[in-house]
């Protein structure tokens, strides 16, 4: 049961750098979403997909863009690193129905330095 | 003002003690309440759905007020094993179905 994997699970980056955090699902979930965590903040949407072709932005999207190709996988790509973008990255999956479970990789940290 | 509200804590309660945690949220088309626990450093995980009538799993208790627009979770008999940060989510459908996660809420439970 792969469920939602993520990788890599941490990275150190350059400013100015770019990247690209993979996530992949196995459940045939139509919504997929990317979150960061800082301290204090809880879980910021960052962008999210309704299906495949299908994205749109979150509460906090500057800095980052994504692509749903196929429906099992979501990468987010960090254009230009900034240490502002110092976080824990959780990708999310889960079916369109109401009250539904929405199920996590288990994240990766970043840090740009 | 977020439109998912919670206290943040901590709170440090004794083993056996009861606590419950409290959420606001301001989008009055929000239809789906859930609770999530999150362990350090982990990735969040469902505790409980939120429906309106109220619902219990073991020592778990949640409840939904919809012309209040809060949501609440109660713990009876708290056990270390529930130390973790607990995050309170709700899903709009006027949003796009997406998932808005309150800042959650750290328990910390002594022994």
């Amino acid at each position: 049961n792969a469920g939602v994997t993520q990788t890599p699970k941490f990275q150190v980056l350059k400013t100015g750098q770019s990247m690209t955090l993979q996530c992949a699902q196995d459940m045939n979930h139509e919504y997929m979403s990317w979150y960061r965590q800082d301290p204090g903040m809880g879980l910021r949407l960052i962008h999210y997909s309704v299906g495949a072709g299908i994205t749109d932005q979150g509460e906090v999207p500057n800095g980052y863009n994504v692509s749903r190709s196929t429906t099992e996988d979501f990468p987010l790509r960090l254009l230009s690193a900034a240490p502002s973008q110092t976080s824990v990255y959780f990708c999310a999956s889960r079916t369109p129905s109401l009250n539904t479970e929405a199920f996590f990789g288990q994240g990766t940290r970043l840090t740009v330095v | 003002r977020k439109e998912v509200e919670q206290d943040p804590g901590p709170f440090n309660v004794p083993e056996g003690a009861t606590v419950a945690f409290n959420c606001t949220y301001s989008n009055s088309a929000s239809q789906s309440f859930f609770w999530y626990r999150q362990d350090c450093r982990k990735e969040p995980k469902l505790l409980m759905s939120v429906y309106s009538s109220g619902n219990e799993d073991g020592r778990f208790t949640a409840q939904l007020n919809r012309a209040s627009q809060y949501i609440s979770l109660l713990i009876r008999d708290s056990k270390l094993s529930d130390s973790a940060t607990y995050l309170c989510v709700v899903i709009s459908y006027n949003q796009g179905g997406k998932l808005i996660f309150g800042q959650g809420t750290e328990l910390s439970v002594k022994p």
